[in-house]
């Protein structure tokens, strides 16, 4: 079964810090990947997705198909960056997203 | 444009009550979604619609059914509510001009469920 695996529930570090969060996945194929946030009082939304090999609010995401990893990385955090975050998968043509449990960055001044 | 909406926001049940929860979109898309989401576990998909006229069971839908009314609005239904659906509950819509979980998810505020 496909299954997405975020270690940390809660990342800590301080503004200006890399902040690097982690998520690996098991599927023999080829996903889709993506990282959702949802910031206080906000509705979850989209940050970013493999496909697009963007930069959004100054964070990358690469695919590590050999380690079936997707890390969420930015160089340095800022305050605004506080939110849970989420990795998700899917697969080809599917309409099931499968989330990882979420890791909480807190950016402390 | 309200994107995904929700009602009601909070809900408290007892166990064996009924009960709609309602979630309607207004950016003309084609799929919608009902998750989960419990501490600890991420968010898991009930059922989906990938278009108005079909619904599909996600990961976890025993003791849920839902409803397309229309393209605009996905009902989750709970016929006889068990402390364990105590949760909160999200809509999604997406397009739907190809593999739904492809394309960008909206979701709604949430539906803060507790069932006593």
């Amino acid at each position: 079964a496909q299954r997405v695996t975020q270690p940390e529930k809660l990342l800590s570090v301080f503004k200006g810090a890399p902040v690097e969060l982690k998520c690996n996945y098991s599927y023999s194929g080829s996903p889709e990947l993506f990282w959702y946030v949802q910031y206080s009082r906000q509705r979850l939304q989209l940050l970013l997705r493999h496909i697009s090999r963007e930069s959004i609010k100054g964070f990358t995401a690469d695919l590590n198909k050999g380690e079936t990893s997707f890390h969420l990385k930015k160089p340095f955090a800022q305050e605004e960056d506080s939110a849970m975050y989420y990795c998700a998968l899917t697969l080809d043509s599917s309409y099931k997203l499968i989330f990882g449990s979420g890791t909480r960055l807190l950016v402390r001044p | 444009n309200a994107g995904v909406t929700q009602t009601p926001k909070f809900q408290v049940l007892k166990t064996g009550q009924s009960m709609t929860l309602q979630c309607a979109q207004d950016m003309n898309h084609n799929s919608m979604y009902w998750y989960r989401q419990d501490p600890g576990m991420g968010l898991r998909l009930i059922y989906y619609s990938a278009s108005e006229g079909t619904t599909d069971k996600g990961e976890v839908p025993n003791g849920y059914n839902v409803s397309r009314l229309n393209k605009r609005e996905f009902s989750l239904r709970l016929e006889s509510a068990a402390p364990s659906q105590t949760s909160v509950y999200f809509c999604a819509s997406s397009e739907g001009r190809r593999g739904g979980a492809q394309e960008t998810q909206y979701f709604g505020p949430g539906t803060r469920l507790l069932v006593l």
